[in-house]
């Protein structure tokens, strides 16, 4: 099975700054990646698919870049309902999909 | 528009079994898979498996083989996850999403099960 290594595990970051995360893949995935926020007692929400299209309705301050198997998820300028868990997914050899570990942004 | 609405909580005691319920709205409930994800508290997601709801086939991670099952039942649209022999470390959140070879868009609400003697 395909590995997704999923980096930090946590950050802690002020308002207004550039935050990135990245999912290293352990074998090639093409962009068949997607991003998460999550929010406690919430289900995941997606906010990137195909590595880098953004999902409908999710502000213009994240995007995702990347391909085969290194991936980003940035979030160019940190609002407050942006701190949450993040998560990437990978579905290149679906069965299974793989989840990174997550990346817990807190407030600074 | 697109839902799934998963039943309710759950307590369970050591070696019992749960199964959590799973309802689709909203478009074709055969068109696309039912994968089901699980959530330990502060931990992170976990995949369990999927099955297609048009030929019943099922696959599951090897982690959960010989104690999950995938069903469903197409007249009412609904898909269900079975858990038996359930431990302490079973408690968690288990959600179920629609999709197979895509990033899943449409997820269900989760459903907490507590496992405690």
């Amino acid at each position: 099975d395909i590995q997704m290594t999923q980096s930090p595990s946590s950050l802690s970051a002020s308002v207004g700054d550039r935050v990135t995360i990245t999912c290293r893949a352990s074998q090639g995935i093409r962009n068949d990646l997607g991003w998460y926020q999550q929010k406690p007692g919430k289900a995941p929400k997606r906010l990137i698919f195909a590595a880098s299209t953004l999902q409908t309705g999710v502000p213009s301050r994240f995007s995702g870049s990347g391909s085969v198997t290194e991936f980003t998820l940035t979030i160019s300028s940190l609002q407050p309902e942006d701190f949450a868990t993040y998560y990437c997914l990978q579905h290149n050899t679906y069965p299974p999909w793989t989840f990174g570990q997550g990346t817990k942004v807190e407030i600074k | 528009q697109v839902q799934l609405v998963q039943s309710g909580a759950e307590v369970k005691k050591p070696g019992a079994s749960v199964k959590v319920s799973c309802k689709a709205s909203g478009y074709t409930f055969t068109s696309y898979d039912i994968n089901w994800v699980r959530q330990a508290t502060g931990q992170g997601l976990e995949w369990m498996g999927w099955m297609n709801p048009n030929r019943g086939n099922t696959g599951y991670a090897q982690k959960f083989q010989g104690r999950v099952t995938m069903t469903r039942n197409t007249s009412i649209s609904t898909a269900y996850m079975e858990l038996s022999s359930l431990k302490s470390e079973d408690t968690a959140i288990y959600y179920c999403a629609r999709g197979g070879n895509i990033t899943p868009e449409y997820w269900g609400q989760g459903t907490l099960v507590t496992v405690s003697s």
